[in-house]
């Protein structure tokens, strides 16, 4: 099983700050990596799919990059609704697994 | 508009059976894979299972083999998750999604399954 580690478990930021988060795979996964925000009492929402492509209605504040091992979500200009939790998840090898989240909180 | 609508989750005892379902509407269900997942209270992701567009192929995370079945049904629409067998580590909320990790990817709002006795 390809294990997912994230970094940091939280960030601690104001509005406007840049915010880099980073996911990193047991094993490569290649490009098949992707980035979900989620909230409070929500569904997660898919930000980024095979690791740099923005998902349909997501802000171009947002970007992946990154291809193998090592990937990173940034978010340019951090927004107030966009302070939640954050997972990676690869789709490279089955079992199919998440990272156990980065939540970014208002500092 | 695109909706997944789950259904069936509620309060069983450890050893217990439920079966959970997925309506889906405003697209057209069978060009899609999908999948169920879940998140424990106050954890993280899980993906539990997924089938392909006709349910031909199916995939299980180790820790449900031989106790959860997922199923389709293309002609209502629907997805299924037959869980037996149920332990207390199922507690969870069960996501329905459509094409993970792809453009075309969406989520239900989820159902809470409880395993206690």
């Amino acid at each position: 099983e390809i294990v997912l580690t994230q970094s940091p478990a939280t960030l601690s930021l104001s509005p406007g700050e840049r915010a880099t988060l980073s996911c990193r795979a047991s094993q490569s996964v290649s490009s098949y990596l992707a980035w979900y925000q989620q909230k409070p009492g929500q569904a997660p929402r898919l930000l980024i799919y095979d690791a740099s492509n923005r998902a349909t209605g997501i802000p171009a504040r947002f970007s992946g990059s990154g291809s193998g091992t090592d990937f990173t979500l940034t978010i340019s200009s951090l927004e107030p609704e966009d302070f939640a939790l954050y997972y990676c998840h690869q789709h490279s090898n089955w079992p199919h697994t998440f990272g156990g989240g980065t939540k970014v909180e208002i500092k | 508009e695109v909706q997944l609508v789950e259904s069936g989750g509620g309060l069983v005892q450890p050893g217990g059976s439920l079966r959970l379902s997925c309506a889906a509407s405003g697209f057209t269900f069978s060009s899609h894979w999908m999948s169920w997942l879940r998140q424990a209270p106050g954890k993280g992701l899980e993906w539990v299972a997924h089938t392909n567009q006709d349910g031909s192929q199916k995939y299980y995370v180790d820790s449900v083999k031989g106790r959860f079945t997922i199923s389709r049904d293309n002609a209502k629409n629907s997805l299924y998750l037959q869980m037996n067998s149920l332990r207390a580590d199922d507690t969870a909320v069960y996501y329905c999604a459509r094409a993970m990790a792809s453009n075309s990817n969406y989520w239900g709002q989820g159902t809470l399954v409880t395993v206690s006795s």
